[in-house]
């Protein structure tokens, strides 16, 4: 079945120094892949979405390009603040109406 | 304001004993979802709902219930809870599955003793 497979967490960065969170994906057919965001407390919120191949979402700063070919949709940001402290969580969805989430990671950007 | 509402935000209850959780929201959306989410695991699929009187399972089914009965609302029901349920759920909607955002409620806190 369809799967998110995200890197663990958590990861602890200095302010201003650039993010990655790597996420890879498995799924039949063509999925629309999400980065949602979670801060303490909170529910989730859309970050960015891709609905085909090659597209790069983008928002905040944060981007992330939709690549077929590695089955990735890595999450990036050149300067992270301290206000990026948060849960980020990619997601999948294809044409099975099922929505699936990776297991989230922590992020923590330190002053 | 466009929202998902979840009620109650906090529960303690005892195993066995039957409760609902509500879950509404005012986007007139025709998909809605009930997640639970759990360290470690992530956000996990419980049922989900196409429109109004149809429904399907999600991942991890065992032990809800859930029913659609009007667009706005998506009540969630554990007939007779037990601890593995213990858990944070977030109900969410969107206007269609495919290449839409979901809009997440506030979360509801449930811990069975």
């Amino acid at each position: 079945g369809d799967s998110v497979t995200q890197m663990e967490g958590p990861v602890t960065l200095s302010e201003e120094a650039f993010l990655t969170i790597n996420c890879t994906y498995t799924a039949t057919g063509y999925p629309s892949l999400f980065w949602y965001v979670q801060y303490p407390g909170e529910g989730l919120q859309l970050l960015l979405k891709a609905t085909k191949a090659d597209d790069k979402g983008s928002n905040k700063g944060f981007e992330a390009t939709y690549r077929k070919e590695t089955t990735s949709f890595h999450l990036e940001k050149g300067s992270v603040q301290v206000s990026d402290s948060a849960v980020y969580f990619c997601a999948l969805t294809s044409g099975t109406y099922k929505y699936i989430f990776g297991t989230g990671t922590r992020l923590k950007v330190l002053a | 304001e466009a929202q998902v509402t979840q009620n109650p935000r906090y529960l303690i209850t005892v195993t066995g004993k039957k409760l609902t959780v509500t879950c509404s929201q005012n986007m007139n959306h025709e998909y809605m979802s009930w997640y639970r989410q759990d360290p470690g695991l992530g956000l996990r699929q419980i049922y989900y709902s196409m429109n109004v009187e149809v429904t399907d399972k999600g991942d991890v089914p065992e032990g809800y219930k859930v029913s659609r009965k009007e667009k706005r609302n998506f009540p969630l029901i554990l007939e007779s809870p037990s601890p593995n349920q213990t858990s944070l759920y977030f109900c969410a909607s969107s206007l269609m599955v495919a290449y839409n955002e979901q809009f997440f409620g506030p979360g509801t806190r449930l811990t069975v003793l």
